[in-house]
């Protein structure tokens, strides 16, 4: 059963524009989410998160949206760069402000075209 | 080190070995945490230390499944008696506390033949 679902397995954009990645999940008790990019052989990074008493957090090119009614959440890049290639996790977490025992999902292949 | 150090990188093992694979965490960082990730798959939890206590091993799949960090510092992930579906990325996280950020080490990939 996968509480934290990835649908899409990958996604290519065009340099410069931007990168939409999506993430929705079944469990009402998730109430802190993480994004988290994966280059080839390397361990998963931390990228930005997400508290469930926001609905947007920004960070430079990087913002993540939550809709808590909907149980989904997005990354946007702006602008992608070809740096951003990797493999994108969604991940989110019971406790608040937690990053204990994350739940991940598949994760998306983002590859941004020159 | 400057970052989660885990060793080895690659591990070949034949069905029905033990294996055990090391964590070195950023030094000072008092939570240590285990994932398993399948190809193809995110990463799955599989067990939490707080310093040298075990606070949380919902996660190990089996008995076969053993973690531990007797000094609050290196940890260890046991697997005895491999089997092929234990062929996976082994990834060790630590941070400063239970609330913090993670940083991930780059893995260990244990392929069982």
């Amino acid at each position: 059963d996968q509480q934290v679902k990835q649908n899409s397995p990958s996604l290519s954009v065009q340099e410069g524009r931007i990168s939409i990645l999506n993430c929705d999940y079944t469990n009402s008790m998730f109430d802190y989410f993480l994004w988290y990019k994966k280059y080839p052989a390397e361990g998963p990074t931390f990228l930005i998160s997400i508290s469930s008493i926001k609905d947007k957090n920004e960070d430079g090119r990087f913002t993540v949206f939550l809709n808590k009614s909907a149980k989904h959440l997005s990354l946007h890049i702006v602008p992608s760069q070809p740096g951003d290639s990797a493999v994108y996790f969604c991940a989110a977490s019971e406790a608040t402000g937690a990053n204990s025992k994350l739940t991940f999902g598949k994760g998306i292949t983002l590859s941004v075209r020159p | 080190g400057a970052g989660v150090s885990q060793s080895p990188r690659y591990k070949v093992a034949k069905r029905g070995q033990d294996v055990a694979l090391r964590c070195d965490p950023i030094s000072g960082h008092v939570s240590l945490f285990w994932y398993q990730q399948a190809l193809g798959q995110g990463p799955e939890f599989l067990t939490y230390f707080q310093n040298e206590a075990q606070l949380d091993k919902s996660g190990l799949p089996s008995d076969r499944f053993f973690a531990e960090r007797p000094e609050g510092s290196v940890s260890t992930l046991k697997i005895q008696r491999t089997q092929q579906e234990d062929s996976a990325v082994y990834l060790c996280a630590s941070s400063t506390g239970p609330n913090e950020k993670l940083f991930f080490g780059s893995g260990t990939q244990l392929s069982v033949l």
